[in-house]
């Protein structure tokens, strides 16, 4: 069982839709839970961090966290052209390093 | 400066040269990764600093990969007798988080090494 997991996608939703990425991970010790945006050919840049179990917003997108599952979901509300791009989420515990996931494709199309 | 600095952007060598990449990180910030990410994957640990020395070094495959960050700031990733195998884009990463646990990272633009 890899240690974060997610879906590589694509994932295809219309622009203006709700796009839901998700990630569970393997660590229950893990206590912090980041999510990253990587456009081709560039580099990962952060666009949430969640800390702990509920919901976090922050503009057009929610984090969840719930510890209990292992389990943490970005949704991307009105989703845009512009959101098209690879999710990834990462996992920190207690070693001070974060773990990434593969990442999940998204498409958003017009 | 004013983001994580990588150089350089591309290398190209052939397989068992040795290479050195270089990361300046954002300043003031102690906490220092190198991470590798192949085509397809998320980014992998290497190595990770705080400060001159290296704290977590779990992730370095095998001895031909070395790192060092000797006054704290500036890291060299060092891989010798290079492989095929190890074509793929290395990402350098700061952090201002000095406690325990994790805080968010900051990456460079990576350093894509290819080896013929």
């Amino acid at each position: 069982q890899k240690e974060v997991e997610q879906n590589s996608g694509p994932l295809s939703v219309p622009e203006g839709a709700i796009a839901s990425l998700n990630c569970t991970y393997s660590d229950r010790g893990s206590q912090s839970f980041f999510w990253y945006r990587q456009y081709s050919g560039k580099s990962p840049e952060l666009i949430m961090f969640i800390y702990s179990n509920g919901d976090k917003e922050d503009g057009r997108f929610t984090a969840q966290l719930n510890k209990a599952s292992q389990y943490v979901s970005l949704l991307i509300r009105d989703s845009q052209p512009s959101d098209s791009a690879t999710y990834l989420c990462a996992v920190g515990g207690t070693a001070s390093k974060l773990t990434f996931g593969t990442g999940t494709r998204l498409q958003v199309t017009l | 400066g004013a983001g994580v600095s990588q150089t350089p952007s591309n290398k190209v060598t052939e397989k068992g040269k040795y290479v050195e990449l270089r990361c300046d990180p954002i300043s003031g910030h102690t906490a220092l990764y190198w991470y590798r990410q192949s085509l397809g994957q998320g980014p992998e640990f290497l190595i990770y600093f705080q400060g001159t020395g290296a704290a977590d070094d779990s992730g370095l495959p095998n001895d031909r990969f070395f790192a060092v960050r000797p006054e704290g700031s500036v890291s060299t990733l060092k891989i010798q007798r290079t492989e095929r195998g190890d074509s793929a884009v290395y990402l350098c990463a700061s952090s201002p988080w000095t406690s325990g646990g994790t805080g968010e990272l900051f990456f460079g633009e990576g350093s894509r090494l290819t080896v013929l």
